[in-house]
């Protein structure tokens, strides 16, 4: 089992619709929480990051940590074909021998259709 | 604002030849991380750097070294070339007192084994 899950999709939504990306991940220990994009063969884009439980609103994103339930998720708003790209949940656990590196879910391929 | 910095952006070898791949933080930051992207693959953590010490190491082959020189930069040394080291790296950096700060990555480099 990967340390952090993704359904990998392809997740279909139409423009202007809501579009929600979910991860879950396995290390309690596990701090902080990133939501990259990704578009084909170009590298990872910062959406957002969060380290509290609730929610984290910047423009038509919001991310959502759940600790308990070692849940994060991304909404994004009034989806724009522009939005069509592969998604990545990332976590950082901090302490120990770690110091920040990112662990990657597999990803969620998002298309936005017009 | 200036980002990181990476080169060069393509580079073909062939088996058991050698690279070297050079990363240029954004100015300020002291923590480096190198990743590997297979094809279809999530990005996977090879080796951090801060302060220029190495500060953590994740699957990293032992044809690979890295190091961090005393201006923040980074070079990834790739001995002994396999077809099955073509991929994407990346490098991205951070201002790395806070263990959980954010990374920011660079365009990457394509690396074609042949």
């Amino acid at each position: 089992q990967k340390e952090v899950e993704q359904n990998s999709g392809p997740l279909s939504v139409p423009e202007g619709a809501i579009a929600s990306l979910n991860c879950t991940y396995s290390d309690r220990g596990s701090q902080s929480f990133f939501w990259y994009r990704q578009y084909s063969g170009k590298s990872p884009e910062l959406i957002m990051f969060i380290y509290s439980n609730g929610d984290k609103e910047d423009g038509r994103f919001t991310a959502q940590l759940n600790k308990a339930s070692q849940y994060v998720s991304l909404l994004i708003r009034d989806s724009q074909p522009s939005d069509s790209a592969t998604y990545l949940c990332a976590v950082i656990k901090a302490g120990g021998t770690s110091y920040g590196k990112l662990t990657f879910g597999q990803g969620t391929i998002l298309t936005v259709h017009p | 604002a200036a980002g990181v910095i990476q080169s060069p952006r393509h580079l073909i070898k062939e088996k058991r030849e050698t690279a070297t791949l050079k990363c240029y933080p954004i100015p300020r930051h002291d923590t480096v991380y190198w990743y590997q992207q297979g094809p279809g693959q999530d990005p996977q953590f090879l080796i951090s750097f801060y302060e220029k010490m190495q500060s953590d190491k994740g699957s990293i082959p032992d044809r690979f070294s890295a190091q961090q020189f005393s201006d923040y930069h980074s070079e990834l040394n790739m001995s002994s070339l396999e077809l099955g080291d073509s991929a994407l790296y990346f490098c991205a950096s951070s201002f790395g007192r806070i263990r959980t700060d954010t990374q920011y990555f660079g365009p990457g480099t394509r690396l074609t084994v042949l």
